[in-house]
């Protein structure tokens, strides 16, 4: 059975870091591209960062570029991703996700949340 | 990176059949055929539903079909059933391995 498991998530100030961990199992791990999507309270989903089973390729949304940093350990089965620079609307539930064969998102963790406040 | 463009609703009784849009540019939905859709019920994670444009991965009704032409793709739902109630997000890949979600659309079976 696919499990993925996030944790990190809590309460940060603004201009504060947080890394988000998020552990597979189920699947040979180091063979799938993995994501991060995050949806902020009663919105809707945006994509976060991708990265290639090795670790070789990574991706973010432009607006998150500098600040956001996406990586892996396969040797652990984990999947990170590094959060700086912290502002209030990056408040959200941060979901880690596996893209299939299929390039869409087959399996999801239930997410971690977020939350930037003073 | 814009947000594809869905509408914030659609509704239809049980039995009847619902059709929900999802417009981006040529830079993402009319350039790839990688359209997904994902519908997520209140406070779970989304689940996928539709994979490159048309298909369904194991375990997906045959209720559930999309399909594209041009920049708009599209996901309808027929023989609504109450536990199709859900939000139905489209997201396309937008060039390289970077994607875009669209708005969402909040489906409620009347």
């Amino acid at each position: 059975e696919v499990q993925l498991v996030e944790s990190g998530g809590g309460l940060v100030q603004p201009g504060g870091s947080l890394r988000l961990s998020c552990v597979a199992s189920g699947f040979t791990f180091g063979s799938s591209w993995m994501g991060w999507v995050r949806q902020a309270p009663g919105k809707g989903l945006e994509w976060v960062a991708n990265i290639k089973g090795d670790g070789s390729q990574t991706t973010c949304v432009d607006s998150l570029m500098g600040r956001f940093t996406i990586s892996r350990d396969n040797a652990k089965n984990s999947l990170y991703l590094q959060m700086n620079s912290l502002r209030v609307d990056d408040t959200a539930v941060y979901h880690c996700a596996r893209w299939g064969v299929t390039a869409g998102l087959d399996f999801w963790g239930q997410g971690t949340l977020v939350t930037v406040s003073s | 990176q814009s947000a594809l463009t869905q509408p914030p609703s659609a509704s239809g009784s049980p039995g009847q059949s619902v059709a929900i849009s999802c417009t981006g540019t040529s830079s993402d939905v009319g350039a790839y055929n990688y359209v997904s859709w994902y519908q997520q019920h209140p406070g779970k994670a989304p689940k996928l539903m539709i994979y490159e444009v048309t298909k369904r991965p194991s375990g997906v009704p045959d209720r559930f079909s999309g399909s594209k032409s041009g920049n708009t793709a599209s996901l309808t739902v027929s023989g609504l059933q109450a536990e199709d109630e859900a939000d139905y997000y489209c997201s396309s890949n937008a060039g390289g391995h970077t994607y875009v979600f669209g708005t969402g659309t909040k489906v409620t079976v009347l």
